[in-house]
């Protein structure tokens, strides 16, 4: 079963617009980790965020987490057409295995 | 591009056959886990090998199984196939200590 659920499920902007996707998760966490998949491809993994941290940044992507509330959500700013992808968020339990539990997904289309 | 490999790159198989996929970790990488991505839906955990052991399930009959090598490629093996088996097959590895994963383009598997 998926571990949490990407808000919104379907995102389109233009480009320069700034982007941002939520993710919520069920259980107690160790990190959240966000992936990128183009077209039904592998996953690439854009950033990690531990469960002590509440705020990252890479590049034009900002990861925050609140664990209170079991949410994260992710913002990529100034977006490119080839930003258009599908981004999950994915978590790793506190104990126990280091599998990763990914949610559904959110599918964000850039328009150029 | 991440240096995971898989292959093949597409199968078609039909209900009740057996089938082999293949994964070939990233350099230094002892860690390999395997997902199942139905379409539309984000990656479901399989398995974990760790050092040619299997050391988490996730929940998957045992007609899924697998194998790990000395030189940490993997196997994923589905005996009695299903049509509800058609999905993205991923494989994905990580170094000792590390959290994010390494993910391989995927197998497409048909069952018709």
């Amino acid at each position: 079963s998926q571990q949490g659920e990407e808000d919104p499920q379907a995102l389109s902007i233009q480009e320069g617009e700034n982007a941002t996707m939520n993710c919520s998760y069920k259980t107690s966490i160790n990190n959240l980790q966000w992936y990128r998949q183009n077209s039904g491809r592998g996953l690439v993994h854009l950033i990690l965020i531990r469960s002590n941290e509440r705020e990252k940044h890479s590049g034009r992507l900002r990861v925050t987490l609140d664990t209170s509330k079991k949410s994260s959500s992710l913002l990529i700013t100034a977006s490119r057409a080839a930003d258009t992808a599908s981004y999950f968020c994915a978590t790793r339990g506190d104990t126990g295995r280091r599998a990763l539990t990914f949610g559904s997904g959110t599918r964000l289309q850039v328009q150029p | 591009e991440t240096g995971v490999t898989q292959s093949p790159t597409h199968l078609i198989k039909t209900r009740g056959q057996q089938v082999t996929l293949r994964c070939s970790s990233q350099s230094g990488h002892n860690t390999v886990s395997w997902y199942q991505q139905a379409l539309g839906q984000g990656p479901q955990f399989i398995f974990q090998y760790y050092r040619e052991e299997e050391n988490g399930r996730g929940n998957f009959p045992p007609r899924f199984s697998g194998l790990q090598f000395p030189n940490y490629s993997s196997e994923l093996n589905v005996n009695a196939l299903e049509l509800d088996d058609s999905a993205l097959y991923l494989c994905a590895s990580r170094g000792a200590g590390a959290y994010e994963q390494y993910f391989g383009p995927g197998t497409r598997l048909t069952v018709t």
